[in-house]
């Protein structure tokens, strides 16, 4: 298994509504990592996981929560979003945790997500 | 400054053409220089990577890397209209270990 799955591929939420992104990698990688992509733009780094752990945080709003609850699992929490947060949501995985080098990412198809 | 420039396009190319992708940075730092493809509503895919200065060549596509310029290519030969995508060029600093800075994308589509 050479690919990095992602549940849902929509999501349409309300600013009070909670809802969990989820992703799965089964090659064995060390390291997990957690994107936000807008339109026509690349995407930004929000949280990174290694050995389970999480090792960085790029000064993400608490409104997204992560959880790593075994090497191949990597959830997104989501509570009280704001219409600004739709976007793509990448999981990707790598083969190398921290420290180490991550240049070799694989990424998942996304989440779309739609706050209204 | 962004430490990495990427011109965004679109490029418009008739199939077997060859392409140049590009990709200027300032950070003297990076070590790894990677090419993303990403298809529409797509995550990105890894086409290739190289470490420091030098080329790299895999079927029909060619990265090269010059440090002292600071500056790196992709040449897509023979090119095809599957090869319409967006390309992210991306890299980081060993040190750094886990992000990689992308640039911008550069969108491309070849013409039948």
């Amino acid at each position: 298994d050479t690919e990095v799955t992602q549940t849902p591929k929509h999501l349409v939420m309300g600013m009070t509504n909670k809802k969990s992104l989820k992703c799965e990698q089964h090659m064995g990688h060390r390291a997990m990592y957690w994107y936000k992509q807008k339109a026509k733009k690349p995407p930004e780094l929000m949280f990174v996981y290694s050995y389970e752990k999480l090792s960085i945080n790029e000064s993400v709003p608490s409104r997204f929560s992560p959880e790593c609850p075994n090497s191949s699992l990597l959830n997104l929490h989501l509570h009280a979003l704001q219409p600004e947060d739709s976007a793509l949501y990448l999981c990707a995985s790598s083969p190398r945790g921290v420290p180490g080098n991550s240049y070799e990412q694989y990424f998942g198809p996304g989440t779309r997500l739609t706050v209204t | 400054q962004k430490e990495v420039e990427q011109d965004p396009g679109p490029l418009s190319v008739p199939e077997g053409a060859i392409v140049s992708l590009n990709c200027t940075y300032s950070n003297s730092a990076f070590q790894y220089f990677m090419w993303y493809r990403q298809y529409s509503r797509k995550g990105p895919e890894l086409l290739m990577y190289t470490y420091s200065s030098g080329n790299k060549e895999d079927g029909r596509f060619t990265a090269q890397v010059d440090k002292s310029s600071k500056y790196i290519s992709l040449f897509i030969r023979d090119s095809q209209p599957s090869d319409s995508a967006t390309y992210l060029c991306a890299m980081n600093e060993y040190s750094s270990a886990s992000k990689i800075i992308f640039g911008s994308g550069t969108r491309l589509s070849i013409r039948p």
